[in-house]
Protein backbone atom coordinates (compact mmCIF):
# COMPACT_ATOMS: atom_id res chain seq x y z
CA UNK A 1 0.00 0.00 0.00
CA UNK A 2 1.63 3.60 -1.08
CA UNK A 3 1.95 5.57 1.70
CA UNK A 4 2.81 9.42 1.67
CA UNK A 5 4.21 11.78 4.85
CA UNK A 6 4.73 15.07 4.86
CA UNK A 7 7.38 16.80 6.86
CA UNK A 8 8.62 20.31 7.84
CA UNK A 9 8.11 22.67 10.32
CA UNK A 10 4.94 23.36 11.78
CA UNK A 11 5.76 27.28 12.84
CA UNK A 12 7.24 29.69 9.73
CA UNK A 13 8.00 33.37 9.99
CA UNK A 14 6.25 35.87 7.37
CA UNK A 15 8.28 36.87 4.60
CA UNK A 16 10.53 33.88 4.86
CA UNK A 17 9.95 30.34 2.63
CA UNK A 18 7.91 27.40 3.47
CA UNK A 19 9.73 24.23 3.06
CA UNK A 20 8.16 20.45 3.09
CA UNK A 21 9.03 17.15 1.80
CA UNK A 22 6.84 14.36 1.35
CA UNK A 23 8.47 10.93 1.13
CA UNK A 24 6.95 8.46 -0.48
CA UNK A 25 6.82 4.55 0.27
CA UNK A 26 5.16 1.03 -0.29
CA UNK A 27 5.43 2.33 -4.24
CA UNK A 28 7.71 3.79 -7.42
CA UNK A 29 7.87 7.66 -7.43
CA UNK A 30 8.86 7.05 -11.29
CA UNK A 31 6.14 5.95 -13.54
CA UNK A 32 4.35 7.47 -16.14
CA UNK A 33 0.89 6.68 -14.83
CA UNK A 34 1.04 9.49 -11.78
CA UNK A 35 2.06 12.53 -10.75
CA UNK A 36 2.96 14.17 -7.27
CA UNK A 37 0.91 17.12 -6.21
CA UNK A 38 0.64 19.59 -3.08
CA UNK A 39 -3.00 20.29 -2.14
CA UNK A 40 -3.46 23.02 0.77
CA UNK A 41 -6.10 23.77 2.90
CA UNK A 42 -6.37 26.96 4.88
CA UNK A 43 -8.45 27.04 8.10
CA UNK A 44 -11.99 27.07 7.64
CA UNK A 45 -11.58 26.68 3.81
CA UNK A 46 -11.60 24.99 0.79
CA UNK A 47 -8.79 22.51 -0.56
CA UNK A 48 -6.30 24.49 -3.12
CA UNK A 49 -4.44 22.81 -5.75
CA UNK A 50 -0.94 24.30 -5.30
CA UNK A 51 0.97 22.23 -8.32
CA UNK A 52 2.52 18.79 -9.28
CA UNK A 53 5.77 17.53 -10.40
CA UNK A 54 6.37 14.24 -12.24
CA UNK A 55 9.17 11.98 -11.90
CA UNK A 56 10.62 13.95 -15.13
CA UNK A 57 10.86 16.96 -13.38
CA UNK A 58 7.61 18.43 -15.39
CA UNK A 59 5.85 20.72 -13.24
CA UNK A 60 2.26 21.50 -13.19
CA UNK A 61 1.93 25.05 -11.85
CA UNK A 62 -1.32 27.03 -10.47
CA UNK A 63 -0.56 30.29 -11.97
CA UNK A 64 -1.94 31.96 -8.84
CA UNK A 65 1.02 30.56 -7.08
CA UNK A 66 3.70 30.10 -9.63
CA UNK A 67 5.60 33.19 -9.09
CA UNK A 68 6.30 32.37 -5.20
CA UNK A 69 6.06 28.14 -5.54
CA UNK A 70 8.98 25.71 -6.35
CA UNK A 71 8.05 21.93 -6.33
CA UNK A 72 11.30 19.35 -6.92
CA UNK A 73 11.52 15.46 -7.31
CA UNK A 74 14.50 13.44 -5.59
CA UNK A 75 13.88 9.87 -7.37
CA UNK A 76 16.74 8.53 -5.44
CA UNK A 77 15.31 10.01 -2.16
CA UNK A 78 11.71 9.06 -3.79
CA UNK A 79 10.72 12.09 -2.33
CA UNK A 80 9.51 15.54 -3.43
CA UNK A 81 9.33 18.91 -2.13
CA UNK A 82 7.89 22.34 -2.06
CA UNK A 83 8.72 25.33 -1.40
CA UNK A 84 6.61 29.00 -0.72
CA UNK A 85 8.59 32.07 -0.43
CA UNK A 86 7.72 35.23 0.96
CA UNK A 87 4.96 33.87 2.92
CA UNK A 88 2.32 35.51 4.87
CA UNK A 89 -0.66 34.58 7.44
CA UNK A 90 -2.41 33.72 4.45
CA UNK A 91 -0.31 30.78 3.94
CA UNK A 92 -1.12 29.36 7.53
CA UNK A 93 -2.58 25.67 6.02
CA UNK A 94 -2.98 22.27 6.26
CA UNK A 95 -0.54 21.11 3.67
CA UNK A 96 -1.11 17.57 1.81
CA UNK A 97 1.21 15.77 -0.54
CA UNK A 98 -0.68 13.13 -3.06
CA UNK A 99 -0.41 11.00 -5.73
CA UNK A 100 -2.41 12.22 -8.87
CA UNK A 101 -3.20 9.96 -11.61
CA UNK A 102 -3.17 10.55 -15.71
CA UNK A 103 -6.64 11.12 -15.34
CA UNK A 104 -5.98 14.01 -12.67
CA UNK A 105 -7.58 12.72 -9.61
CA UNK A 106 -5.93 12.07 -6.58
CA UNK A 107 -5.36 8.66 -5.48
CA UNK A 108 -3.25 9.13 -2.69
CA UNK A 109 -3.56 11.55 -0.06
CA UNK A 110 -0.54 12.46 2.64
CA UNK A 111 -2.12 12.51 6.33
CA UNK A 112 -1.35 16.54 6.33
CA UNK A 113 0.90 18.72 8.19
CA UNK A 114 -0.45 22.24 9.68
CA UNK A 115 1.83 24.92 8.85
CA UNK A 116 1.62 28.48 10.70
CA UNK A 117 2.95 31.65 9.61
CA UNK A 118 3.20 33.68 12.40
CA UNK A 119 6.05 35.50 14.03
CA UNK B 1 -13.76 32.06 -5.52
CA UNK B 2 -13.50 28.97 -7.02
CA UNK B 3 -14.67 28.49 -10.85
CA UNK B 4 -16.24 24.72 -9.87
CA UNK B 5 -19.14 26.14 -7.63
CA UNK B 6 -20.91 23.98 -5.26
CA UNK B 7 -23.27 25.13 -2.56
CA UNK B 8 -21.89 25.38 1.22
CA UNK B 9 -24.48 22.84 2.79
CA UNK B 10 -26.59 20.31 1.97
CA UNK B 11 -29.05 17.92 4.78
CA UNK B 12 -30.64 15.32 5.02
CA UNK B 13 -32.54 13.12 7.59
CA UNK B 14 -31.40 9.66 7.70
CA UNK B 15 -32.28 7.50 4.61
CA UNK B 16 -33.30 10.09 2.70
CA UNK B 17 -31.28 11.04 -0.74
CA UNK B 18 -29.24 14.16 -1.29
CA UNK B 19 -27.70 15.28 -4.22
CA UNK B 20 -24.47 18.10 -3.98
CA UNK B 21 -23.98 19.62 -7.35
CA UNK B 22 -20.69 21.16 -8.83
CA UNK B 23 -21.09 23.70 -12.12
CA UNK B 24 -18.03 24.56 -13.89
CA UNK B 25 -17.69 26.15 -16.93
CA UNK B 26 -16.75 25.64 -20.56
CA UNK B 27 -12.55 25.44 -20.06
CA UNK B 28 -12.95 22.05 -17.16
CA UNK B 29 -16.38 20.53 -17.00
CA UNK B 30 -18.01 21.83 -20.37
CA UNK B 31 -14.36 21.04 -21.94
CA UNK B 32 -15.40 17.25 -21.16
CA UNK B 33 -12.44 17.16 -18.49
CA UNK B 34 -13.50 14.38 -16.13
CA UNK B 35 -15.18 14.93 -12.79
CA UNK B 36 -14.34 13.08 -9.52
CA UNK B 37 -15.53 13.80 -5.70
CA UNK B 38 -13.89 13.54 -2.87
CA UNK B 39 -15.20 13.03 1.01
CA UNK B 40 -13.07 14.52 3.72
CA UNK B 41 -13.80 14.01 7.66
CA UNK B 42 -12.24 16.92 9.64
CA UNK B 43 -8.98 16.17 10.41
CA UNK B 44 -8.12 13.50 8.20
CA UNK B 45 -6.89 13.27 4.20
CA UNK B 46 -9.68 13.64 1.53
CA UNK B 47 -11.38 9.83 0.88
CA UNK B 48 -12.00 9.21 -3.08
CA UNK B 49 -15.55 8.65 -3.47
CA UNK B 50 -16.23 8.81 -7.51
CA UNK B 51 -13.70 9.01 -9.96
CA UNK B 52 -13.90 9.60 -14.12
CA UNK B 53 -17.84 11.12 -13.53
CA UNK B 54 -19.27 7.97 -12.29
CA UNK B 55 -16.67 5.34 -11.09
CA UNK B 56 -16.96 3.70 -7.82
CA UNK B 57 -13.54 2.53 -6.09
CA UNK B 58 -12.90 -0.10 -4.44
CA UNK B 59 -14.30 -0.78 -1.09
CA UNK B 60 -17.20 2.83 -1.71
CA UNK B 61 -20.78 1.69 -0.96
CA UNK B 62 -22.88 1.68 -4.09
CA UNK B 63 -25.09 4.58 -2.40
CA UNK B 64 -22.79 7.32 -3.75
CA UNK B 65 -23.26 7.97 -7.50
CA UNK B 66 -22.08 10.24 -9.53
CA UNK B 67 -23.20 12.03 -12.76
CA UNK B 68 -22.38 14.58 -15.23
CA UNK B 69 -24.31 16.90 -17.96
CA UNK B 70 -22.86 19.86 -19.93
CA UNK B 71 -21.04 22.27 -17.56
CA UNK B 72 -22.35 20.65 -14.22
CA UNK B 73 -21.83 17.37 -12.36
CA UNK B 74 -23.75 15.75 -9.33
CA UNK B 75 -22.85 13.37 -6.03
CA UNK B 76 -26.21 11.40 -4.98
CA UNK B 77 -26.42 9.73 -1.57
CA UNK B 78 -29.14 7.50 -1.28
CA UNK B 79 -29.93 5.74 2.33
CA UNK B 80 -27.95 8.75 3.92
CA UNK B 81 -26.37 7.90 7.17
CA UNK B 82 -24.84 9.30 10.25
CA UNK B 83 -21.47 8.47 9.02
CA UNK B 84 -22.04 10.45 5.74
CA UNK B 85 -21.58 13.56 7.28
CA UNK B 86 -18.87 15.44 6.07
CA UNK B 87 -17.47 18.05 3.53
CA UNK B 88 -17.41 17.16 -0.07
CA UNK B 89 -15.59 18.77 -2.87
CA UNK B 90 -15.77 17.87 -6.84
CA UNK B 91 -12.60 18.67 -8.60
CA UNK B 92 -11.85 18.58 -12.35
CA UNK B 93 -9.28 20.07 -14.78
CA UNK B 94 -9.42 22.98 -16.23
CA UNK B 95 -7.73 23.77 -19.63
CA UNK B 96 -7.29 27.68 -19.13
CA UNK B 97 -5.24 27.17 -15.82
CA UNK B 98 -3.68 24.26 -17.26
CA UNK B 99 -4.57 21.81 -14.04
CA UNK B 100 -6.09 20.69 -11.26
CA UNK B 101 -9.16 22.41 -10.02
CA UNK B 102 -11.31 22.11 -6.88
CA UNK B 103 -14.59 23.02 -5.95
CA UNK B 104 -15.40 25.42 -2.85
CA UNK B 105 -16.79 21.95 -0.69
CA UNK B 106 -20.64 21.35 0.85
CA UNK B 107 -20.82 20.62 4.57
CA UNK B 108 -23.24 17.72 4.49
CA UNK B 109 -25.28 17.50 7.75
CA UNK B 110 -27.03 14.80 8.51
CA UNK B 111 -30.35 15.43 10.50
Amino acid sequence: QLHLQESGPGLVKPSETLSLSCKVSGGSISSSYYYWGWIRQPPGKGLEWMGGIDYTGRTYDNPSLKSRLTISVDTSKSQFSLNLKSVSAADTSVYFCARISTWNYVQYWGQGILVAVSS
Amino acid sequence: QSVLTQPPSVSGAPGQRVTISCTGTSSNIGADFDVHWYQHLPGTAPQLLIYGNTNRPTGVPERFSGSKSGTSASLAITGLQAEDEADYYCQSYDSGLSGVLFGGGTKLTVL
